[in-house]
């Protein structure tokens, strides 16, 4: 059983299109990281979240942790082909847990 | 600096066969782990280490040992590799520990086992 489950696995969309990827848990987490992994690499942190209900933006990608720390998403505004890759949320309880991941392809 | 650094990059063994995969970091980090990255999984932690002479067991520990007798290097071993063990291996390493800290990955290690 998965502790974080991840949705959508798979998303494809055009360029200029806005995306939300989830990332919820039945556990409450101390604090909730999401990673970009493009192919070949390992993956990058891009953000940590800590407090319930913050909401951190990072140019065109805004995250969110649910208030209860157990959930989180990442919403992507006006998505480019730069933007394809693999998203991976992770929580800490004590270790890092992550997610199946999403893997996003936006094409031109 | 070279951040942390994995090798090799590809491995193709025979089921049985042993071998290690090398993982050094030149950031003074404190904290090394191993995971596993399977298709629709995500990374699952194999095992860790807060700092020289100790480690521990992450969620998939069977099967492979790691020593960290040093606090530049991390190696994995697979005692008799098993074709349930093909995965791509990431190194990662932090300051003092996941939380607070960025946790750096290497760049992967690719084994298939046949």
């Amino acid at each position: 059983t998965q502790l974080l489950e991840q949705s959508p696995q798979f998303l494809s969309i055009q360029e200029g299109e806005n995306l939300t990827v989830y990332c919820n848990s039945s556990s409450v987490f101390s604090s909730l990281q999401w990673y970009r992994q493009e192919p070949g690499e390992g993956p990058v942190l891009l953000v940590t979240v800590v407090t319930g209900g913050e909401v951190k933006k990072l140019k065109r990608l805004t995250f969110q942790f649910g208030d209860a720390r157990k959930d989180s998403s990442l919403h992507i505004t006006a998505a480019q082909p730069g933007d394809t890759g693999l998203y991976l949320c992770a929580g800490v309880k004590g270790k890092l847990i992550f997610g199946q991941g999403t893997e996003l392809s936006v094409k031109p | 600096n070279a951040g942390v650094t994995q090798t090799p990059k590809f491995q193709v063994l025979k089921t049985g066969q042993s071998m290690t995969l090398q993982c050094a970091q030149d950031m003074n980090h404190e904290y090394m782990s191993w995971y596993r990255q399977d298709p629709g999984m995500g990374l699952r932690l194999i095992h860790y280490s807060v700092g020289a002479g100790i480690t521990d067991q992450g969620e998939v520990p069977n099967g492979y040992n790691v020593s960290r007798s040093t606090t530049e290097d991390f190696p994995l071993r697979l005692l008799s590799a098993a074709p349930s063990q093909t995965s791509v291996y990431f190194c990662a390493s932090s300051l003092t520990g996941v939380g607070a800290n960025v946790l750096t990955f290497g760049a992967g290690s690719r084994l298939t086992v046949l």
